[in-house]
């Protein structure tokens, strides 16, 4: 059974760089789109981007001059740097694997931007 | 605001049909791009309802079915239980913005 665990800080001081890596048991991460998706408090649901094929890459527009998103085969893991945070910056984010639709969730980290 | 388009909220009683429209452009869903649905309980993260706009993947209900015509899908759900109560979510992809969208999502009530 595919499992995925986000993990990393909980709390981020604003101007600084978000960490977080999702670790997938129980199958691969190549040939899938690897994403990661947020979540603000009491609001809907945003993609920040994903990686495929072990290098390719594709981000929201919004956030691509501050996001990156990489990948560890050897680990099965992939990782997500989002820089110079602000308050707005504050969610619940979630990494996930799909195909057809998104069909696997970790279970979400929520992530405070504050000093 | 979101690039696809769903109601806020809507309601139904259990037993009853209810469904959820998602309107999109020619950029997107009316581009061929495939419409996924996700369901998200409170407190939990989304689950996969719907993809390529009418397949459930294994283990979820036959209540839950989707369509799509022209530039809108839709997510319908029969026999409308208390458990159904919960946030929806379409998404597809958009070429003009090379990337994944999400509607705003759609509260379901449970009367």
């Amino acid at each position: 059974q595919v499992q995925l665990q986000e993990s990393g800080p909980g709390l981020v001081k604003p101007s600084e760089t978000l960490s977080l890596t999702c670790t997938v048991s129980g199958g691969a991460i190549t040939g899938y789109y690897c994403s990661w998706i947020r979540q603000p408090p009491g609001k809907g649901l945003e993609w920040i981007g994903y990686i495929y094929d072990t290098g390719n890459t594709n981000y929201n527009p919004s956030l691509k001059s501050r996001v990156t998103i990489s990948v560890d085969t050897s680990k099965n893991q992939f990782s997500l740097k989002l820089s110079s945070v602000t308050a707005a910056d504050t969610a619940v984010y979630y990494c996930a694997r799909g195909r057809a639709g998104i069909g696997y969730w970790g279970q979400g980290t929520l992530v405070t931007v504050s000093s | 605001q979101s690039v696809l388009t769903q109601p806020p909220s809507v309601s139904g009683a259990p037993g009853q049909r209810v469904t959820i429209s998602c309107t999109g452009t020619s950029s997107n869903t009316g581009a061929g791009y495939d419409v996924n649905w996700y369901q998200q309980l409170p407190g939990t993260a989304p689950k996969l309802l719907i993809y390529g706009a009418t397949n459930r993947p294994s283990g979820v209900p036959d209540r839950f079915s989707g369509s799509k015509s022209g530039t809108s899908a839709s997510l319908a759900i029969t026999g409308l239980q208390a458990e159904d109560e919960a946030d929806y979510y379409c998404q597809s992809y958009d070429i003009s913005l090379s990337g994944v969208v999400f509607g705003g999502g759609t509260k379901l009530t449970v009367l």
